[in-house]
């Protein structure tokens, strides 16, 4: 069991340009949340998937940010046209169900906006 | 605004030392609460989740206990070992979509 798989570990972009980040959940999981944490800062939710559905975004910046759950492939997290501001490791969890279960998290994805 | 305050920020002890920190969180619309434990390098690991006023876990050293009418649960490490520092997160789980709010964590130093 490969658990959570994030990719790639670390991605550097210039200002304007588009980040793709990828996140498999672990076999067996439906939930996958990306969480952002930024230079000196706890974790920050940011959105909750299922397959092709979004639950929950009210964590994401309302612009520029998009993520999906594809029914076949991984979850994408998508920021386009990336800020200096923007550099930050995110994270991505899966789990079960949504009630009171544990997130098994993946080992980030630290993007640098130069 | 639901807050979720952890103390101390920081903490250095000397290996063999038990030690222990707190989590405080809203005692209002409680569902869970979650304590991982987060390595330099790596990438949060979960220890407990916990959701009855009283509980209390255990795994190995460590050990945790939950109030949810005054809002707090208290983290103990027996022992500490060198292996055990780490930042170590709770979590508060209000049962609204997994939107769990997540404390700064304590930053555990254990001195060989």
């Amino acid at each position: 069991n490969a658990g959570v798989m994030q990719n790639p570990r670390h991605l550097v972009r210039r200002r304007g340009q588009e980040a793709r980040l990828r996140c498999s959940p672990m076999k067996g999981h439906s939930h996958v949340y990306w969480y952002r944490q930024l230079p000196e800062e706890g974790l920050k939710f940011m959105v909750y998937l299922q397959k092709e559905n979004i639950i929950d975004e009210s964590g994401m910046p309302k612009e520029r940010f998009s993520a999906e759950f594809p029914k076949e492939g991984p979850s994408i997290l998508r920021i386009q046209q990336v800020v200096r501001g923007d550099s930050a490791a995110y994270f991505c969890a899966s789990s079960q169900g949504s009630r009171a279960n544990v997130l098994t998290f993946g080992a980030g994805s630290r993007l640098t906006v130069l | 605004i639901l807050n979720v305050e952890q103390s101390p920020q920081s903490l250095h002890v000397q290996e063999g030392d038990s030690t222990n920190f707190t989590c405080s969180f809203p005692s209002s619309n409680f569902y869970a609460l979650h304590w991982y434990r987060w390595e330099t390098a790596k990438s949060p690991e979960a220890l407990f989740v916990m959701t009855l006023n009283g509980d209390e876990k255990k795994k190995g050293r460590i050990s945790a206990t939950l109030n949810t009418k005054e809002g707090y649960s208290y983290l103990y490490i027996k022992g500490s070992q060198p292996e055990d520092s780490a930042t170590y997160l709770c979590a508060f789980d209000a049962g609204n979509n997994r939107k769990l709010i997540w404390g700064l964590g304590t930053s555990l130093a254990v001195n060989p």
